[in-house]
């Protein structure tokens, strides 16, 4: 079945510092990646996703890479603010098949100092 | 995306008893998943709840001890079976978006056995 690691597990940033976080993944099929942030104690809300027939998706301070022949994917997030501190996690699917179930990474915990 | 409600959203059980959690989505939806986040840890999948037949469980995760129902399009059961201390974690359901098969997750219900 599908793996995906994540780096790093923790991560410190100034606020207004960029962050990168990254994942890879070991099935080839895999074609849909998420990231979803999930703040204490709440649910896992999902901030950007990318499909693998584009290499780079943008939404304002986020964006997604994809390298398909590496089969590793990355979030940036730019000009940091506190409010991004938060758990991040990647996942990877298969997702125009039977089988759209989500493998998730281990995390990396984001913190943002003022 | 639809809108994604779990009961309870918390509970305290004893040791051997089962607890039932619902899972209720305002819009018809084609998967709905259940997942376990235990306590600091990324999210694992339970099983894919499959409407009028039996669930797709995951390695590691058995009926006798997960019971699944998806009676219709809109709801989900989760039963967990015969309590232990290391069934305590949060459960949570997500559903699978009209809109590019993006997943969503409901608020989770957080799960302490005695």
């Amino acid at each position: 079945g599908e793996n995906v690691e994540q780096h790093p597990s923790t991560l410190s940033v100034q606020e207004g510092d960029s962050a990168v976080i990254k994942c890879t993944y070991s099935d080839s099929a895999s074609n849909y990646f998420p990231w979803y942030k999930q703040e204490l104690g709440k649910r896992p809300q999902l901030i950007i996703d990318i499909r693998s027939n584009v290499g780079e998706k943008k939404d304002q301070r986020i964006a997604v890479t994809l390298n398909k022949t590496a089969k590793h994917f990355s979030l940036h997030i730019t000009e940091t603010q506190p409010e991004d501190s938060a758990v991040y996690f990647c996942a990877a699917s298969i997702w125009d098949t039977g089988r759209r179930a989500l493998t998730f990474g281990s995390g990396t915990r984001l913190q943002v100092q003022p | 995306s639809a809108v994604i409600s779990q009961k309870p959203s918390r509970d305290i059980c004893q040791r051997g008893t089962s607890l039932t959690i619902q899972c209720q989505v305002d819009s018809q939806v084609t998967m709905m998943f259940w997942y376990r986040q235990q306590p600091g840890q990324s999210l694992t999948l339970i099983a894919t709840a499959n409407q009028g037949s039996e669930a797709t469980y995951e390695s590691g995760f058995v009926i006798d001890k997960f019971p699944i129902s998806r009676p219709n399009l809109t709801f989900s059961t989760l039963t967990v079976s015969n309590m232990s201390p290391e069934d305590s974690s949060i459960y949570l359901c997500s559903v699978e978006g009209v809109i590019g098969k993006t997943q969503y997750f409901g608020p989770g219900t957080r799960l302490l056995v005695l």
